[in-house]
């Protein structure tokens, strides 16, 4: 079982749609990221949160530590979310840092 | 561009031959992390340093591959006798020495080894 896992796997949503993606971690952790990762490799910072909920524009993190799962939710989804996402998390030390494999969205027109 | 840069950012090599990847952090960051990543994965943790110290390596790190960061500044990541299992992306990323600060990653270097 892999300490750090996402779903789904892969989604299609039409633009506007309020989308959700899922992360659960098998680790005890200091903190949890959400990543996106464009076409081309470049991968991008989106939150850090290690309780509660953060918010930045149309972007909204979640976290629950009790349930080990958090959830990445994009209101008024555009096609330039179209991305690979990805949640990684921090282990307890605050130094080793496990990805998870990632969640490809799609976002038509 | 004050960001993360890494050099080259593509390379072809033949098995066998050996690779070197140089990643030059943001300068005020003095943690500095080397991933890896193959098509369809997210990222691998490879080994990090703390200013020229490496704190950690990985067991996906064998002793083909060599990380340095001599002054504490860039990093070199060297891989010898490349094989095609080595073919992937190598991401390098930095961060400041407080705890959990996010990492802010590079471009990466592609790799395939023929």
């Amino acid at each position: 079982k892999n300490e750090v896992e996402q779903s789904p796997q892969n989604l299609t949503a039409q633009e506007g749609e309020f989308i959700t993606i899922n992360c659960s971690y098998s680790v005890g952790i200091s903190a949890l990221h959400w990543l996106q990762q464009h076409p081309g490799g470049g991968i991008v910072s989106l939150f850090m949160l290690s309780s509660g909920k953060k918010k930045h524009g149309r972007l909204i993190a979640t976290i629950n530590i009790q349930e080990k799962h958090s959830s990445l939710h994009i209101t008024a989804s555009h096609p330039r979310d179209s991305a690979v996402y990805i949640c990684a998390v921090y282990d307890n030390y605050g130094q080793n840092f496990v990805f998870g494999p990632g969640t490809r969205l799609s976002v038509l027109p | 561009d004050t960001g993360v840069s890494q050099n080259p950012r593509h390379k072809i090599t033949k098995r066998g031959q050996n690779v070197t990847f140089r990643c030059d952090p943001i300068s005020e960051h003095n943690r500095l992390y080397w991933y890896r990543q193959t098509l369809g994965q997210g990222p691998e943790f490879l080994t990090y340093f703390q200013n020229e110290a490496q704190l950690e390596k990985s067991r996906l790190l064998s002793d083909r591959f060599s990380a340095e960061r001599p002054k504490g500044s860039f990093s070199t990541l060297e891989i010898q006798r490349t094989e095609q299992g080595d073919s992937a992306m190598y991401l390098c990323a930095s961060s400041l020495v407080v705890r959990e600060e996010t990492q802010y990653f590079g471009p990466g270097t592609r790799l395939l080894v023929l």
